[in-house]
């Protein structure tokens, strides 16, 4: 069962533009939801996080926007860089009950112009 | 560099053979996070440690699978009579009790089953 679900799979802008990335998920007892950046050879490394009791939350240039509603969380990287051209993966928690188990998204390829 | 570290980074193996894997987590973390990356694919949940217990497992976790967390420091995988379709990437993560959302990940060692 895929429970967090991300699009699109790959992503090319040129530098300066606004790349998103868009992430639904099913499991209502989600609470936490990170995105993770990811080189090749590397393991993830973690780039921000928002709980659902926020709606928008911002670190540096990158910035994810939350529905609750929807089940929807996205992140946008503003002035995108040839050096944020990675994997980015979504992922959620439920901090109460699963020990912390993260659920990734399938992931986002992002190639950036110069 | 997180300050997780994993060895080997590589491992090429024959189909049946058993390899084990280590880790090494940021000192003053106790919990401790096994996942495994198919390529193309994000990182699935495989068990999770708190100091030396182990408390959670995934079903993906076969019998042939075995974890262990000696004095909740330092973590081995080893995995047993290994099969073409254990060729991934086994990450570790680890994150301390008091912010125990945000997981820091390894580097990772990459299996390959021949």
């Amino acid at each position: 069962q895929q429970q967090v679900k991300q699009s699109p799979q790959s992503l090319i802008v040129q530098k300066g533009g606004i790349p998103i990335i868009n992430c639904a998920y099913e499991n209502t007892a989600f609470d936490y939801f990170p995105w993770y950046q990811q080189f090749p050879g590397k393991g993830p490394a973690l780039l921000i996080a928002i709980r659902p009791d926020v709606s928008e939350k911002k670190e540096g240039r990158f910035t994810i926007s939350f529905n609750k509603s929807a089940k929807q969380f996205s992140l946008h990287i503003m002035d995108s860089q040839p050096g944020d051209s990675a994997t980015y993966f979504c992922a959620a928690m439920t901090r109460g009950t699963s020990y912390g188990k993260l659920t990734f998204g399938q992931g986002t390829i992002l190639t950036v112009h110069p | 560099d997180t300050g997780v570290s994993q060895d080997p980074r590589h491992k090429i193996t024959k189909r049946g053979q058993n390899v084990t894997f280590r880790c090494d987590p940021i000192s003053e973390h106790n919990r401790l996070y096994w996942y495994r990356q198919t390529l193309g694919q994000g990182p699935e949940f495989l068990t999770y440690f708190q100091n030396e217990a182990q408390l959670e497992k995934s079903r993906l976790l076969s019998d042939r699978f075995s974890a262990e967390r000696p004095k909740g420091s330092f973590s081995t995988l080893e995995i047993q009579r290994t099969e073409q379709g254990d060729s991934a990437m086994y990450l570790c993560a680890s994150s301390s009790y008091k912010d125990s959302y945000e997981q820091y990940f390894g580097p990772g060692t990459r299996l390959t089953v021949t």
